[in-house]
This record gives structure tokens, C-alpha cells and sequence, in this order.
């Protein structure tokens, strides 16, 4: 595609329920990022995939947080037992290669925990 | 602990008027400083980067100028239009260790009057 497209746009999960946001990056880019935006603020780091390797998780607030990427291209942000504090953008990039810090973000999911 | 303070948290300006952003940071191995702009419902998008070898970079209307010394970076965007309305974000990496972890201000939301 042209872009990091990522799924669903907006989400509304109930306190406890546990959701899923996917990201495709840019075609060929190895490395994939995960942000947090909460409102009127910038973006927070979660976590970094080189490929399909998870090389920085310090971001993650919680074990209730789990980010993948088995095949290095597709990632997908899971979030269990979402708590209203939960309530975000939650933002993809992806860069060409490790060095390249050009990173392109995706338009986002917004997350409403109610 | 916020890595890079960023101010004004708001900024309006005329058309055709000069918009200045600022922001700081404290740790010295940050090697890149990127800009971001960012609008409604849209994901962060580079606008301008510029790493610490230089003191300012220029793109068509708008330049980043970097004090090493002061830990300061800023942004000014010439000749302002209503169209650079949008949320302005700095940000600083560690590059050239290969980490990929940008670490952004609060953001200055810019408000350009016709």
C-alpha cells in the first residue's frame, strides 16, 4: 500500500473486554513502532520490532499489553482486560531499515474504554 | 519525566507572520531531532529533521535552529499560512546507537489567522 494503514479507525471496548489493533506497514520496511497518544498529548513509545523480532517492549505499561509480528511484515497490538486508563490513539510506524529514523505513522486507533 | 519540553503549548498567528515553537531536552545522547506536524484524525507526519552537527537546517518556509550547547532546539516557519494550522510535535532519538525510539513534546497547536 501506500502508507501504514491501520484496523480498526475507532474502537470502543468495555471495561474488561480484550481487543486487538492491527497495523500494516509500508511494503519492504523492517522496522514497525507502536505509540500511545493520549488526548492533547504526543505520542508515547511501546514498543519496536526489527522484522519479526521484538527488540524494545519498554514501553509496554502493563503485562495486560502484548504486541506481535510473526512474519515480520503485519503486527498486531493486543490488549487484554482494558481498563479506562486504556483510552488512546494508538499509533503504528514503520521505517525502511534499522538506521533510517524516518518513521511514517498510520492515522491511528482510537480506543474508547467506557 | 518529560525527555523534551516543548512551548507554547498554543500559538496564533496572522497570516504571512512568522510561528517560532521551541522545545528542550536533557539527555545528551539524543542525536536526531525530527518535527512533526500533525492534524485532526491524521497520524504525525515529518515535516523537517535535523541532526546536532549543524546549527540550522532550512526547508522552503521552514528551519530548524539547534544550540548544542543549550540543549534547544526550535522551529520557524516563515510566512505562515492557514494551512500550517495544525499540531506541531519536536522529538529526539538516539540514532546513531540504532535505537528507534522517539521521545516527543506535548505539542504546540498553531492556529494561523487569516
Amino acid at each position: 500500500g501506500a502508507g501504514v494503514s491501520q484496523s480498526p479507525r475507532y474502537k470502543v471496548a468495555k471495561r474488561g473486554q480484550d481487543v486487538a489493533l492491527r497495523c500494516d506497514p509500508i511494503s519492504g520496511h523492517v522496522s514497525l513502532f507502536w505509540y500511545q497518544q493520549a488526548l492533547g498529548q504526543g505520542p508515547e513509545f511501546l514498543t519496536y520490532f526489527q522484522n519479526e523480532a521484538q527488540l524494545d517492549k519498554s514501553g509496554l505499561p502493563s503485562d495486560r499489553f502484548f504486541a506481535e509480528r510473526p512474519e515480520g511484515s503485519v503486527s498486531t497490538l493486543k490488549i487484554q482486560r482494558t481498563q479506562q486508563e486504556d483510552s488512546a490513539v494508538y499509533l503504528c510506524a514503520s521505517s525502511p531499515d534499522r538506521g533510517n529514523t524516518e518513521a511514517f505513522f498510520g492515522q491511528g486507533t482510537r480506543l474508547t474504554v467506557v | 519525566q518529560q525527555q523534551v519540553k516543548q512551548s507554547p503549548q498554543s500559538l496564533i498567528v496572522q497570516k504571512g507572520g512568522i510561528s517560532i515553537i521551541n522545545c528542550a531536552y536533557e539527555n545528551t545522547a539524543f542525536d536526531y531531532f525530527p518535527w512533526y506536524q500533525q492534524f485532526p484524525g491524521k497520524g504525525p507526519a515529518l515535516l523537517i529533521a535535523i541532526r546536532p552537527d549543524v546549527s540550522e537546517k532550512k526547508e522552503g518556509r521552514f528551519t530548524i535552529s539547534f544550540n548544542k550547547s543549550a540543549k534547544q532546539f526550535s522551529l520557524h516557519i516563515m510566512d505562515s499560512q492557514p494551512g500550517d494550522s495544525a499540531t506541531y510535535f519536536c522529538a529526539a532519538d538516539r540514532a546513531q546507537t540504532g535505537a528507534n525510539n522517539l521521545f516527543f513534546g506535548t505539542g504546540t497547536r498553531l492556529t494561523v489567522i487569516p
